[in-house]
């Protein structure tokens, strides 16, 4: 089944703890992006990625960093949260940046 | 600046009624146009794109949307709303000379009995 997955689903962590969100998908997809989701706010995106090695900022990439190392992952990764990152997160991905976007079930992260 | 506008941040309306979303996009040219719904809880679905050609599209779970060239916008409709389309709905452009994606701030739709 074509899929993108996201792990953890959720997360609960503390100020300044690292952590990384892994995002798989299986589609051979070029395109790989992250968002996060905030009430009132929409979907920003964080990250993108159009190839391997390839990354690029978003509208909000302060506190995040990510790699894309293979075509088919792309972890988002938080080296010190802060409480201001506490969200609902989600990975996507694309053929290329102007096809639709099929996205993961999301990580709700908390940080305390 | 390129943005993405939905001008409605919550609409109600009963079920059975009609209903329409709207969009409003500001880009140089044409962009590639989508909604997307997302359920309560879920991650989201995507309902139907523009890419060119015919500008009245179907998606998926009854829903069309128009693409109006001259006033920017990609309307979503649905003639009949069920108690099921309680949802969030985004909007989303990928510019034509770009190869990112932008969302709307989305719409939150509740559905009366």
């Amino acid at each position: 089944e074509a899929q993108v997955t996201q792990n953890p689903r959720y997360l609960i962590t503390v100020t300044g703890k690292k952590l990384t969100v892994t995002c798989s998908q299986n589609m051979n997809h070029e395109y790989m992006s992250w968002y996060r989701q905030d009430p009132g706010l929409g979907l920003r995106q964080i990250y993108y990625s159009m190839n391997v090695e390839v990354t690029d900022k978003g509208d909000v990439p302060e506190g995040y960093k990510v790699s894309r190392k293979e075509k088919r992952n792309f972890p988002l990764i938080l080296e010190s949260p802060s409480p201001n990152q506490t969200s609902l997160y989600f990975c996507a991905s694309s053929p290329t940046g102007r096809h639709e976007q099929y996205f993961g079930p999301g990580t709700r992260l908390t940080v305390t | 600046a390129q943005s993405v506008t939905q001008p409605d941040i919550h609409i109600t309306v009963s079920e059975g009624a009609s209903l329409e979303l709207r969009c409003n996009y500001s880009y140089g040219a044409t962009p590639y146009l989508f909604w997307y719904v997302q359920s309560p809880g879920q991650g989201l679905q995507l309902l139907l794109k523009y890419f060119s050609g015919d500008t009245l599209v179907q998606g998926i779970k009854g829903f069309e949307a128009e693409f109006k060239r001259s006033q920017s916008s990609f309307n979503l409709r649905k003639p009949s709303v069920h108690w099921s389309d309680a949802a969030e709905y985004f909007c989303a452009v990928a510019p034509y000379n770009n190869n990112d994606m932008r969302f709307g701030a989305g719409t939150r739709l509740t559905v009366k009995p």
